[in-house]
């Protein structure tokens, strides 16, 4: 069991920019969820997928954000023309399907500087 | 919504003192209620969680939690606080989505 392994840990990006997030979940998980975090506030739910289904968007920060697992194995969450605001870390976690009670492991983070 | 509070920003203990830190929940139906540690510039760690029976939830790190539903609380605590125990704890509750987090609680232990 290697953990959730995400990349890059670390992102320094003018504004403008995209940026793509990279995350590896534990290999048995089927879902799979992305939050921010911002600085003295709690992690932010903003998407989850089920095996390669995105199965709630509505919590994306706008259209800017999208993200996408197409096989079902790692995921990527893309902000296209990157504001300062975005600034923020964005964690990767996974869980197993089934049931409420199924903990949920969190990644290092990737942390975005938007210049 | 699944909703949990953590009333305080900040709590400072001396270290071999107990600690509590204090969570509340909201919720629709049957709590599923977890805490997670972060240290500074790390993703979260899970340290433990209720789902059901015992109302006394023994976790990771000496951690434990107890569960009160007439309270509707949540209260992470340990014994005998350690100099390494100084991070930010969250409390969450579980949704047919995801984890709803608190704001967090920065927990300071001094020698």
């Amino acid at each position: 069991d290697t953990g959730v392994s995400q990349d890059p840990r670390h992102k320094i990006t003018k504004r403008g920019q995209n940026v793509t997030f990279r995350c590896d979940p534990i290999s048995e998980h089927n879902r799979l969820y992305w939050y921010r975090q911002t600085l003295g506030q709690g992690p932010e739910f903003l998407t989850y997928f089920q095996n390669e289904a995105q199965l709630e968007k509505s919590r994306l920060l706008s259209d800017r954000f999208s993200a996408e697992r197409p096989k079902g194995s790692f995921s990527t969450l893309e902000i296209q023309r990157t504001e300062q605001g975005d600034s923020a870390m964005y964690l990767c976690a996974s869980s197993l399907v089934s049931g409420f009670g199924n903990t949920i492991y969190f990644g290092e983070g990737s942390w975005l500087t938007v210049v | 919504a699944q909703s949990v509070a953590q009333p305080e920003d900040q709590v400072n203990v001396a270290e071999g003192n107990p600690l509590t830190v204090k969570c509340t929940y909201s919720v629709s139906g049957n709590p599923y209620l977890f805490w997670y540690v972060q240290y500074p510039n790390r993703g979260l760690q899970f340290l433990l969680k209720y789902i059901t029976g015992d109302n006394l939830v023994k976790g990771s790190y000496g951690f434990e939690a107890e569960f009160n539903k007439s309270q509707t609380s949540f209260h992470l605590k340990k014994p005998s606080a350690l100099v390494s125990d100084s991070a930010l704890y969250f409390c969450a509750v579980r949704d047919l989505r995801a984890l709803n987090f608190g704001k967090g609680t920065s927990l300071l232990v001094t020698p």
